[in-house]
């Protein structure tokens, strides 16, 4: 079975841009979570989302936002891009409490 | 005050000998309690999970929990060089899937 797959690996943008990042859980997992990781420090929860609906928020402003698709597979949308927003964005889909996650999507902001 | 706090190090141990990687937390209420080990430029592979109080052992691995004290511990018997990497600790505050991490512990196992 496929892990937990996220797209694209790398992603270089600019400050004012927006950015897609893509996540499809592991088959026969519906929910899905959103971390952002900045070098040095651990993974910050942005979003949780459960059969399409959201579970949960972390305290990341509106830019951030997040959906789920019929097939369980999600996206996160960041607008208005900052510097600050460069880090590695991970995908984790859940089993009975436990969360696997993606390799993960480095976003530089330059 | 930090939800999860762990020593960021760098700890460092010999191969062979026993490496003790520390964690605490701040909501009592907490439910669930992983360790995840990362890999420099890697995303995080869970290692343990622990649930009730006491230890739980796994291989080379044991984890402890002191819900009283607030406190998880990861013990790491017989440490290769290959367990060199950040250990997160993370926690499930309500077993709603809201994890919390540490900012981790670097570990490094010298030959």
């Amino acid at each position: 079975d496929a892990g937990v797959t996220q797209s694209p690996t790398h992603l270089i943008k600019t400050r004012g841009q927006h950015v897609t990042l893509r996540c499809s859980p592991i088959s026969g997992h519906k929910s899905v979570s959103w971390y952002q990781q900045v070098l040095g420090q651990g993974p910050q929860f942005i979003f949780q989302y459960y059969e399409k609906e959201e579970r949960g928020r972390g305290n990341f402003p509106d830019r951030f936002s997040a959906r789920q698709f019929p097939n369980y597979s999600s996206e996160l949308n960041v607008n208005a891009l900052l510097l600050g927003d460069s880090a590695l964005y991970l995908c984790a889909s859940d089993d009975r409490n436990i969360q696997y996650f993606g390799a993960g999507t480095r976003l530089s902001v330059l | 005050q930090k939800e999860v706090e762990q020593n960021s190090g760098p700890l460092s141990v010999p191969e062979g000998a026993i490496a003790s990687l520390n964690c605490t937390y701040s909501d009592r209420g907490s439910q669930s309690f992983f360790w995840y080990r990362q890999y420099s430029g890697k995303s995080p592979e869970l290692i343990m999970s622990i649930y009730s109080n006491g230890d739980k052992e796994d291989g080379r691995f044991t984890a402890q929990l002191n819900k009283a004290s607030q406190y998880v511990s990861l013990l790491i018997r017989d440490s290769q060089p290959s367990d060199s990497a950040t250990y997160l600790c993370a926690v499930n505050k309500n077993n709603n899937n809201d994890m919390r991490f540490g900012a981790g512990t670097r570990l490094t196992v010298k030959p």
